[in-house]
């Protein structure tokens, strides 16, 4: 099974601020590592695809970056509303795996 | 508008069965690959089972092998998880979620750009 761990757990900053989110795999997925967000008492949202696609619909300030097993998620200015748990899972193995989750808060 | 409704959680005990539907609406629900993913109260989302678009490939998480059952009905538009043999460790929230057709393959796998609201599975005696 691949493992998928998100570093860090929590990410204090302030509205404007750059993140950075890591999601670190067991062995390689290749490219096929995928970011979701998730609001408190919502469903998860698909931002990026495939390493680095933007689903539709997603602002350009969220990036995604990385291969084989190190992957980035990159919020260049965080909005009020980007404050929330991200995670990430890969489709190159079964069975389908997520991380553990980032929180995001101020 | 592109929807996915899950219905038939509630209490159980365990040894119980359930069944989950989930309803799709506003797009061709037979092109797509499906899968159930779950969450538990406070913790992460877990992958739980995908079907292919013809029901032709289904997978299963270990934790679940053997007891739940995927299902889908394209003339109904409605995919379904069979739940038996339940147990605690099975209380959680349930989404049924699309496969993007960018981002999945034949087999079921992929990622997800469509999700239901999903719907409370507790096990409880």
């Amino acid at each position: 099974e691949v493992v998928l761990t998100q570093s860090p757990a929590t990410l204090s900053l302030s509205p404007g601020q750059r993140a950075t989110l890591s999601c670190r795999a067991s062995q390689s997925v290749r490219i096929y590592l995928a970011w979701y967000q998730q609001k408190l008492g919502q469903a998860p949202r698909l931002l990026i695809y495939d390493t680095s696609n933007r689903a539709t619909g997603i602002p350009a300030r969220f990036s995604g970056s990385g291969s084989e097993t190190d992957f980035t998620l990159t919020i260049s200015s965080l909005e009020p509303e980007d404050f929330a748990t991200y995670y990430c899972q890969q489709r190159s193995d079964w069975p389908l795996t997520f991380g553990g989750g980032t929180r995001v808060e101020i | 508008e592109v929807q996915l409704v899950e219905s038939g959680g509630g209490l159980v005990k365990p040894g119980g069965s359930l069944r989950l539907s989930c309803a799709a609406s506003g797009f061709s629900f037979s092109s797509y690959n499906m899968n159930w993913v779950r969450q538990a109260p406070g913790k992460g989302l877990e992958w739980v089972s995908s079907i292919s678009r013809s029901s032709t490939h289904t997978n299963y998480a270990d934790s679940v092998k053997g007891r739940f059952t995927i299902s889908r009905d394209n003339a109904k538009n409605s995919l379904y998880l069979q739940m038996n043999s339940l147990r605690a460790e099975d209380t959680a929230v349930y989404y049924c979620a699309r496969v993007s057709a960018a981002a999945g393959n034949q087999y079921g796998s992929g990622s997800y750009d469509v999700w239901g609201q999903g719907t409370t599975v507790t096990v409880s005696s």
